[in-house]
């Protein structure tokens, strides 16, 4: 049973550019957290996704950025014209049901915007 | 506003001997305390939870203790070793509030010496 996938590893953009992160979940689960990693940071919540539904998006940028997950496919997150500042590791995490306590994390994707 | 503080930031402990993180939160809606694991180049891992129902939980050689009045948590690693070395976050989440969104402390990097 393959874990949370999410790819790529490493991603490279210049500023202005568009940064797409992809998450596929756990077999079997439908619930689907993002989390941002700044160095010597903890990590902190952006957004709360179901199958085609946000939750809960308190977490994340009101501008530039954005997330889905759709019926079919994986979840994405979408951050349009980086910044240096969007530089981080973005984590996700998939549980089966809406839960705190059944996360299983991704190993991440590290971005950085040159 | 950091609502879960985490001390100390880096830890060296030798083989054998007592690794000890500290935590202390704000929220007292929070419920729900892990403790996670993480490794470079990895996503965290679940290492350890506790509810406030209890004051200690203990899994192997990894313990919680909770101090529900005083808001504070820690994790004892006992016999610790070289394995051990990764960064450790505590964490907190309330799962009355439905996003079941968790705030991580900023982490202590552990190393453990031969």
């Amino acid at each position: 049973n393959a874990g949370v996938m999410q790819n790529p590893r490493h991603l490279v953009r210049r500023r202005g550019q568009e940064a797409r992160l992809r998450c596929s979940p756990m077999k079997g689960h439908s619930h689907v957290y993002w989390y941002r990693q700044l160095p010597e940071e903890g990590l902190k919540f952006m957004v709360y996704l179901q199958k085609e539904n946000i939750i809960d998006e308190s977490g994340m940028p009101k501008e530039r950025f954005s997330a889905e997950f759709p019926k079919e496919g994986p979840s994405i997150l979408r951050i349009q014209q980086v910044v240096r500042g969007d530089s981080a590791a973005y984590f996700c995490a998939s549980s089966p049901a809406g839960s705190s306590e059944k996360l299983f994390f991704g190993s991440g994707t590290q971005l950085s915007v040159l | 506003q950091q609502q879960v503080k985490q001390s100390p930031q880096s830890l060296i402990v030798q083989k054998g001997g007592i690794s000890i993180i500290n935590c202390a939160y704000e929220n007292t809606a929070f419920d729900y305390f892990p403790w996670y694991q993480q490794f470079p180049g990895k996503g965290p891992a679940l290492l350890i939870a506790i509810r406030p129902d209890v004051s200690e939980k203990k899994e192997g050689r990894f313990t919680i203790s909770f101090n529900k009045s005083a808001k504070q948590f820690s994790l004892h690693i006992m016999d610790s070793q070289p394995g051990d070395s990764a960064t450790y976050f505590c964490a907190a989440s309330d799962s009355g509030a439905g996003s079941y969104q968790l705030t991580f402390g900023k982490g202590t990097k552990l190393s453990v010496i031969p």
